[in-house]
């Protein structure tokens, strides 16, 4: 089990341009979660996956932003002409989840997203 | 629509001393509960779940928390703090809709500071 990873871990970019983040779940896990952080928040759900289906996108900040997965393994985020607002730690998680039942998500490093 | 709140931003507590980190939650169903914690660079880990049964659950590094229904409250506690607890502790609510369980819902996070 080596945990959720996350690439890059830092990101700064100019106001306008496009970003891809992505996300590596823990292997057996089927479930995948992206969130947003800013500075002295929770964390915020932004969308998830259950294997390549994606359940739920009306948490989504806005149209800029979307998600994939399309093979129910690894997971992108991307923003498009990205705002200083999108400034903020994202966050990905992974769970197992079976027949309604609810396990524990397990959180990755985060990828840092600074726009000048 | 579901929310967590975390009343105390900042508590210290000294050394050795007891910590008690609130949480109360508002959600119409049974919810399932959850305690992390972030350290300064580190991802999010997980102290501690309610799902069921017994209200007073156990987690990682010497926590508990104790899950009240009548106070919609999932209190954190840990009898004697070491300098090495300092860090943000976020307490969190899953939600469900149609497909199952969904994102977490996060508090705003309690900044725990220990004092020698």
């Amino acid at each position: 089990d080596t945990g959720v990873s996350q690439d890059p871990r830092h990101k700064i970019t100019k106001r306008g341009q496009n970003v891809t983040f992505r996300c590596d779940p823990i292997s057996e896990h089927n479930r995948l979660y992206w969130y947003r952080q800013t500075l002295g928040q929770g964390p915020e759900f932004l969308t998830y996956f259950q294997n390549e289906a994606q359940l739920e996108k009306s948490r989504l900040l806005s149209d800029r932003f979307s998600a994939e997965r399309p093979k129910g393994s690894f997971s992108t985020l991307e923003i498009q002409r990205t705002e200083q607002g999108d400034s903020a730690m994202y966050l990905c998680a992974s769970s197992a989840m079976t027949s309604g039942t609810s396990y524990e998500q397990y959180f990755g490093p985060g990828t840092r997203l600074t726009v000048t | 629509a579901q929310s967590v709140t975390q009343p105390d931003i900042h508590i210290t507590v000294s050394e050795g001393a007891s910590l008690e980190l609130r949480c109360n939650y508002s959600y119409g169903a049974t919810p399932y509960l959850f305690w992390y914690v972030q350290s300064p660079g580190q991802g999010l880990q997980l102290l501690l779940k309610y799902f069921s049964g017994d209200t007073l659950v156990q987690g990682i590094k010497g926590f508990e928390a104790e899950f009240k229904r009548s106070q919609s409250s999932f209190n954190l506690r840990k009898p004697s703090v070491h300098w090495s607890d300092a860090a943000e502790y976020f307490c969190a609510v899953e939600t469900y809709s149609g497909g199952g369980a969904d994102g977490l819902t996060f508090g705003k996070g309690t900044h725990l500071i220990i004092q020698p």
